[in-house]
């Protein structure tokens, strides 16, 4: 079976700087998938960003870039230029390529960004 | 909007009560997710259905909780003699099975709560 911890419950950066929010996970698997997840306050959550562990390159999106370390089972989601909107809890989520593709979450991380 | 729709939003009920929520999945995903999310807390995978077959329900969390999705389009999650611990947001995804990776899009969910 699949763990994620999360160990922020809640961070705060301030509106344009640079923040990095932290997960481990673990897993006896190789052939596997990593997320983050943002889910605003009252909305439905959205995929920020994900990254597939065969590959060594981090995985980025705009102002969202990962830094995958894959034998410290580790997987911190840095947001560049932090804006009001990133407002939101954010989950790190696992999904194993060879079972039923459910993911398996971690607790999260509430994340405010100060004006 | 052709996103993930869920109804009710919001069902208040009293122990021992049955309800039934409804999950309308993206029209061409055929792969439909249940998760329920406790306060403070990530999504749990619940059970998932490939068209109208149910291919994984062990982690129901108990026999109280049943789902459907007799053709394959849209599913409802009934919780039978609700109780106090029922009380949760139960979310709903869908997505594509082509290719090897599918992303997973979720409804707004639907906030029971128990009295």
């Amino acid at each position: 079976a699949q763990t994620v911890t999360q160990s922020q419950p809640e961070m705060s950066v301030q509106e344009a700087e640079t923040v990095t929010l932290s997960c481990t996970y673990d897993t006896s698997e190789n052939n596997y998938y990593l997320f983050w997840y943002k889910q605003p306050p009252s909305r439905q959550m959205i995929l920020v960003i994900r990254q597939e562990a065969y590959k060594q390159q981090n995985a980025t999106e705009n102002r969202f870039s990962v830094n995958f370390q894959k034998a410290a089972k580790s997987f911190s989601l840095k947001i560049s230029d932090s804006q009001l909107g990133d407002t939101a809890m954010y989950f790190c989520a696992f999904m194993s390529k060879d079972s039923a593709r459910q993911l398996t979450f971690g607790s999260g991380t509430q994340l405010t960004v100060l004006p | 909007d052709t996103g993930v729709s869920q109804d009710p939003r919001h069902k208040i009920t009293k122990r021992g009560q049955n309800v039934t929520f409804r999950c309308d999945p993206i029209s061409e995903h055929n792969r439909l997710y249940w998760y329920r999310q406790t306060l403070g807390q990530g999504p749990e995978f619940l059970t998932y259905f490939q068209n109208e077959a149910q291919l994984e329900k062990s982690r129901l969390l108990s026999d109280r909780f049943s789902a459907e999705r007799p053709k394959g389009s849209f599913s409802t999650l009934e919780i039978q003699r609700t109780e106090q611990g029922d009380s949760a947001m139960y979310l709903c995804a869908s997505s594509k099975t082509s290719g090897d990776y599918n992303e997973q899009f979720f409804g707004p969910g639907t906030r029971l709560t128990v009295l």
